[in-house]
Parts: C-alpha cells; structure tokens; sequence
C-alpha cells in the first residue's frame, strides 16, 4: 500500500518549451502534496505543498508563476515547469500525505528527471 | 527552526562490516523521527521510523533509536551489503509541519 507514481521518469525539452509532470497516489487519498526538487549529491528542497482544491503554498525563493502546482482531486497532483530554462534541468519529487496533518509520514513518488536543452 | 544534521559522506565500508550514520536533530517539541534511502536516479523510500523518546526504529537489518537527551537518531546495521550502497536521509517532523532533511550521506560497499 502506499504507492505514489510520477509521470514521466525522464523528459528533455528544448528552452523556452514547457513540461507537465504528474504524481498520482495509486491506493489512497491524498489531501496533501508536496513537490521537492534535487540537485545532484545534494537534499531534497521543498518548492511547495498543495492541498486538494486549494491553491498551492510555495516556499520562499520558488516562483509560483514559474512551477505552476494543481491539485484537482484527491488522487493527482501536477507540475507544470512553464518555460523551462537549462536552470531547471532537476530531479523532481513529489510525495503525499493521507491527511490534512502532515504529522506522520509523506509517500514519495520515483521521481522525474528534467533536462532542458 | 527545525534542523537535522548528518555526518558527511561518502562512507566507503567492505561488506559485512558495521555501519553507523550519525544523525542529530533540533526541535521546539517533539519530532517524529525518520530514515530514507534513496537508491540511485530513484526518488525516497522510507526505511524506518520513530514516534517518541526510546523508541527503536528497525527494518531491513537498519536500526535507529530515537534518543531525546541527546536529540540523536543514528542508523546502524551490523552487517552491510553491497546492495546497501545509496544516499541515506535522516529527517524529522513535528505535529503540522513539513519533513525537514538532512543533507544525506552517501554509503558506498565494496564486495
């Protein structure tokens, strides 16, 4: 139990395009998700957290205009990278949460790899 | 502000050696405790975890004791395998608050 999915495992796009990624929570409801980004060797940074059918909180520095973040029903969340830049190429992680309190664990999905050429 | 802090890596073991990765953590109350391992170009998969003081953590051979006075979580494994060798993440979390990370430390095992 407990499975989260991303789609796509990899994409490369050219400069200026923009790139959809999907997490999906295979067998449970998750009012909460979260999006994390890695650079290589480095830890997961939190770009922001959704709530199903609220806007998306971003932590500070991330741009909302730029990782645009939906969460329309209990089971997908999606991140859309609008103009992608080569500074985005990135590992992109998403996980989910059963409940509204973030108190116990997240699922992570496998990640998606970006790379803009 | 939460923190968690790991010892850096890479930590180069033979295998069937012990393994320690120290973790330390601070808190205003109290945490849950975690560990994830990362295998490579894949996303986090928990590995165990703890809710309260004394608690012990196990799975997979990895153990960890949540130990409040000394606000530490090390993972240990007495005997590591080659198929061990990952990025292992210590994290942390409090009642409404997001997971916060350590910066990993990479375990790497030779046969």
């Amino acid at each position: 139990g407990a499975v989260v999915s991303q789609h796509p495992s990899r994409v490369i796009c050219k400069s200026g395009t923009s790139v959809k990624i999907e997490c999906r929570s295979l067998d449970f409801q998750a009012t909460t998700m979260f999006w994390y980004r890695q650079f290589p060797k480095q830890s997961l940074m939190l770009m922001a957290t959704s709530n199903e059918g609220s806007k998306a909180t971003y932590e500070q520095g991330v741009e909302k205009d730029k990782f645009l973040i939906n969460h329309a029903s209990l089971t997908l969340s999606t991140l859309t990278v609008t103009s992608a830049h080569p500074e985005d190429s990135s590992f992109y992680i998403c996980s989910a949460s059963p409940g509204q309190l973030t108190y116990n664990e997240q699922f992570f999905g496998p990640g998606t790899r970006l790379t803009v050429l | 502000g939460n923190s968690v802090t790991q010892m850096e890596g890479p930590v180069t073991l033979s295998e069937e050696a012990f393994l320690t990765i120290n973790c330390t953590y601070t808190a205003t109350g109290y945490p849950s405790l975690f560990w994830y391992v990362q295998y490579p170009g894949e996303g986090l998969q928990l590995l165990l975890k703890a809710t309260k003081a004394d608690d012990k953590g196990s799975n997979k051979g990895f153990e960890a004791t949540y130990r409040k006075e000394t606000t530490s979580f090390h993972l240990e494994k007495g005997s590591v395998q080659v198929s061990d060798s990952a990025v292992y993440f210590c994290a942390l979390s409090e009642r409404y608050s997001t997971l916060t990370f350590g910066k990993g430390t990479m375990l790497l095992v030779s046969p």
